[in-house]
């Protein structure tokens, strides 16, 4: 069974801080890997995911992964936050299967971004 | 752009009541996932459904029950409720087939008195 490992649980930055979060995963088959972010009060939403092909995947406000195989690490970069990045992130995977998936998450990070 | 649809929003049961949620898929989605997110945790996996099968099974107790109908559409029914179900319960949808993204419902936020 596959499982995430999140290692910080709660982040505290500055405005136009860079931020990156760690993800790593166990899983000896191929995997697709996702961040999810959670705003105060609200459902998850997905920022980007990675399938196969260009391990930088770029998502949404500004936030981007690399897959790194060989470290079985997806980690989650901005080069500079802002207050309304304030939420939860998740990493979560699944197993490459056909006909369906099942996504494993991460404990989550709390990032708290400081005006 | 279609969205998944859960209903209730909000549910609020006595202990030892009955609750069904309902969870409506984006078009064209055949997969549906359910999880469980207590208070200040990660969304834990209850239980999908692939073509209106049971595709896996995670951490749901045998009080909960889950069926998918012909429109793709989900229940999840909770019976012999506890204080401890107290939570957000989120569907997810997916195409199934090559695309192995989910995605979420708002939730439904159940609380247990």
């Amino acid at each position: 069974a596959q499982s995430v490992s999140q290692h910080n649980h709660h982040v505290i930055l500055s405005e136009a801080a860079s931020l990156e979060l760690g993800c790593n995963y166990s899983y000896g088959g191929t995997v697709n890997l996702f961040w999810y972010v959670q705003y105060p009060g609200q459902h998850l939403q997905l920022l980007l995911k990675y399938f196969s092909g260009d391990p930088l995947v770029k998502g949404i406000k500004g936030f981007e992964a690399e897959f790194i195989k060989s470290k079985f690490s997806f980690n989650l970069r901005k080069p500079s936050v802002q207050w309304s990045d304030t939420a939860e992130y998740f990493c979560a995977v699944a197993p490459f299967s056909g006909g369906y998936q099942k996504v494993t998450f991460g404990t989550g990070t709390k990032l708290q971004v400081i005006p | 752009a279609a969205g998944v649809i859960q209903s209730p929003r909000h549910l609020i049961k006595e202990k030892r009541e009955t609750a069904t949620l309902k969870c409506y898929p984006i078009p064209r989605h055949d997969t549906v996932y359910w999880y469980q997110q207590g208070p200040g945790q990660d969304p834990q996996f209850l239980i999908s459904f692939y073509e209106k099968m049971q595709s896996d099974k995670g951490s749901i107790p045998d009080r909960f029950s889950a069926q998918q109908f012909s429109d793709y559409h989900s229940e999840l029914n909770m019976s012999s409720l506890e204080l401890g179900d107290s939570a957000l319960y989120f569907c997810a949808t997916s195409p199934g087939g090559r695309t192995y993204e989910q995605y979420f419902g708002p939730g439904t936020r159940l609380t247990v008195t």
